[in-house]
């Protein structure tokens, strides 16, 4: 079975454009999370999607954004990127959401320039 | 608020060594603690997921031990290896009412280096 598939796995913008990252999740997964990872924050819950909807969100801007089709694969999208969005963006898969194992893909390394 | 605390931040081992890695949390209120391991620059690869009603997981030369009640997992390697050599972090996925609820909270992770 193939893993959680994250494009592209390297950007690079420019302060005021706007980015948009892809997650696709494991086959048979209908739940996925997204997380930043910075070396001074650490790893912080962006939000999560189930069946196209929006379950869960995290403490973060409405520049942060995303969305989730019909297949389950999920967009990310960030509006007027900031130099501190540079980050790590990694994508979770899960069953059922709740109180299950979380799957993760390989990132998506975003520097903001 | 849930916070994740892994002590220590860094550790190294002469290779064949047991390894013992410490979590800790302040709200007993979870779904279950996952251990994950992260070499640099990648993703996370899920090592043992334990559920709040258990006590304790194995897989291969891996165990993880979860006390809720005193907010804290363990997670052993036994006869460590150069390959094992990673950053390995827990989080613990919240439940109840909480501003934590269906989140996976990440500890810092412990850097582990493994020497020949």
């Amino acid at each position: 079975k193939a893993g959680v598939t994250q494009t592209p796995r390297y950007l690079i913008k420019t302060r005021g454009q706007q980015v948009t990252l892809s997650c696709s999740p494991i086959s048979g997964h209908r739940s996925v999370s997204w997380y930043q990872q910075t070396p001074g924050q650490g790893l912080q819950f962006l939000f999560e999607y189930f069946s196209e909807t929006q379950r869960n969100k995290g403490n973060f801007p409405g520049r942060f954004s995303g969305r989730q089709f019909s297949n389950s694969r999920s967009e990310m999208n960030v509006s007027t990127l900031e130099l501190g969005d540079s980050a790590l963006y990694l994508c979770a898969s899960s069953f059922p959401p709740g109180a299950d194992e979380q799957f993760f893909g390989p990132g998506t390394r975003l520097t903001v320039l | 608020k849930q916070e994740v605390t892994q002590i220590p931040a860094a550790l190294s081992v002469p290779e064949g060594e047991n390894l013992v890695l410490n979590c800790s949390f302040t709200d007993s209120a979870i779904y279950n603690l996952q251990w994950f391991r992260q070499d640099p620059g990648k993703g996370l690869t899920s090592l043992l997921l334990i559920q709040s009603s258990q006590r304790e997981q194995t897989s291969g030369r891996l165990n993880a031990s979860l006390d809720k009640s005193s907010g804290r997992s363990t997670l052993y390697i036994a006869a460590s290896q150069p390959g094992d050599s990673a950053t390995y972090l827990c989080a613990v996925k919240g439940r109840g009412t909480t501003d934590s609820w269906g989140k996976l909270q990440f500890g810092a992770g412990t850097q582990v280096v493994v020497t020949p």
